[in-house]
């Protein structure tokens, strides 16, 4: 099973702060980077996704940077809000048999934002 | 537009017993998944269904782990018999058909199974 490696696993920021979590692949299909945003009690929602092909994306707060000879990507959330505060997950995409795609999830990373 | 429906939202057996979690998805999404969301982890792909057909299951731990879609819509996951370790959240997800879209996932609430 391929790894995802997610960095930091928890994050503390002021509002107004800038929050980046860091997300290490292995091999990995051609397929769209997303990051995905969960509240407890609550199912996983899509916040953003990348194309490998692109370096970055941004989409109001929320940035993807993305390294492809590094084989990372990370999350910038600028002006942090207290409404922000959720745990964030990046994911992989990867191919298995029968040509199928998968995505594969880091760890998680709790953010908490302090007003 | 409805979202992904999952009952029940929370269960409570003990170990050996069996439980059945369901599962309706989005209208029109040809794929779904079931994930395994351990404390402080990440989701785990357990399955993944093409219409009603299965296209990768091997994260899923057979000898106790089964899943079904019939007529490519609703699902169910069963775990018979249920051991501590089994103790998470049960995600499921869906998304559109089109094989560039494998980054959409839109997820239910999940159900929450606590083995004691």
């Amino acid at each position: 099973q391929q790894q995802v490696k997610q960095s930091p696993q928890s994050l503390i920021v002021q509002k107004g702060g800038i929050s980046i979590i860091n997300c290490a692949y292995e091999n990995t299909a051609f397929d769209y980077f997303p990051w995905y945003q969960q509240f407890p009690g609550k199912g996983p929602a899509l916040l953003i996704a990348i194309r490998p092909d692109v370096s970055e994306k941004k989409e109001g707060r929320f940035t993807i940077s993305f390294n492809k000879s590094a084989k990372q990507f990370s999350l910038h959330i600028m002006d942090s809000q207290p409404g922000d505060s959720a745990t964030y997950f990046c994911a992989s995409p990867t191919m298995f048999s029968g040509g199928y795609n998968k995505l594969i999830f880091g760890a998680g990373t709790r953010l908490a934002v302090h007003p | 537009e409805a979202g992904v429906a999952q009952s029940p939202r929370y269960k409570i057996i003990e170990k050996r017993q069996s439980v059945a979690f369901w599962c309706n998805p989005i209208s029109g999404h040809a794929t779904l998944y079931w994930y395994q969301q351990i404390l402080g982890q990440g989701p785990k792909l357990l399955i993944q269904f093409q219409n009603n057909g299965v296209v990768d299951d091997s994260q899923l731990p057979k000898d106790r782990f089964s899943a079904e879609r019939l007529k490519g819509v609703d699902s169910t996951l069963k775990i018979q018999p249920a051991k501590l370790e089994d103790s998470a959240v049960y995600l499921c997800a869906s998304r559109s058909p089109g094989r560039d879209t494998t980054y959409e996932q839109y997820f239910g609430p999940g159900t929450r199974l606590t083995v004691t």
